[in-house]
């Protein structure tokens, strides 16, 4: 079965800085996808940025960009000039090509201080 | 515009009673999930559809029950067989189980706790 660890469950950062989440999986596929969802106070649950195992460019989307290491099965998500607004709950997830449902971490909790 | 609607917002359960969430999709999308978070941890999935009049139990499936007669709705329904209901409850879809590059859409999520 896969597993998905976040080993962070709380951070904080200082308004404008630069934050890095970790995240590692397990799993048997080489095929897979990756997906970081983030989950303000309205418990909205909102896509940030995906990645597909196959390719071995990290993915950006503006200021969040992936650290894709697949032999050491670890999809870590920076978030550069960190804004008020980015304080939410990060969940890393994960699906093999074949499969029909995600599997997410535990969560890490990020605050961006004033 | 296209999204998921889910309600009611906030449900209060009693003892031995059953309660449904409902929960509707316009994107015409073929899968459906039902995912249960509890405070400090991720989301669990409860049941999950692939296709109308077909649903496959998730991890946490004891004490619920779902039905998908129509590819729009994927009502879940919290038995009283369910001792401890309250939680957080989030509906999501995605566009097809074929493409699992596809991200899935979460509604805003019912908010279950007992009286």
């Amino acid at each position: 079965a896969q597993t998905v660890t976040q080993s962070q469950p709380e951070m904080s950062v200082q308004e404008a800085e630069t934050v890095t989440l970790s995240c590692t999986y397990d799993t048997s596929e080489n095929n897979y996808y990756l997906f970081w969802y983030k989950q303000p106070p309205s418990r909205q649950m909102i896509l940030v940025i995906r990645q597909e195992a196959y390719k071995q460019q990290n993915a950006t989307e503006n200021r969040f960009s992936v650290n894709f290491q697949k032999a050491a099965k670890s999809f870590s998500l920076k978030i550069s000039d960190s804004q008020l607004g980015d304080t939410a709950m990060y969940f890393c997830a994960f699906i093999e090509t074949s499969g029909s449902r995600l599997t997410f971490g535990e969560g890490t909790q990020l605050t961006v201080n004033p | 515009d296209g999204g998921i609607t889910q309600s009611p917002k906030y449900l209060f359960r009693k003892e031995g009673q059953n309660v449904t969430l409902s929960c509707e999709q316009n994107l015409n999308h073929d899968a459906m999930y039902w995912y249960r978070q509890d405070p400090g941890q991720g989301l669990r999935l409860i049941y999950y559809s692939q296709i109308v009049n077909d649903f496959q139990k998730g991890d946490i499936a004891e004490g619920y029950s779902v039905s998908r007669e129509k590819k729009e709705s994927f009502p879940l329904t919290v038995t009283s067989a369910q001792k401890n209901p309250t939680a957080f409850y989030l509906c999501a879809s995605s566009i097809s189980p074929d493409y699992s590059n596809q991200p899935q859409h979460f509604g805003d999520g019912t908010r279950l706790s007992i009286l």
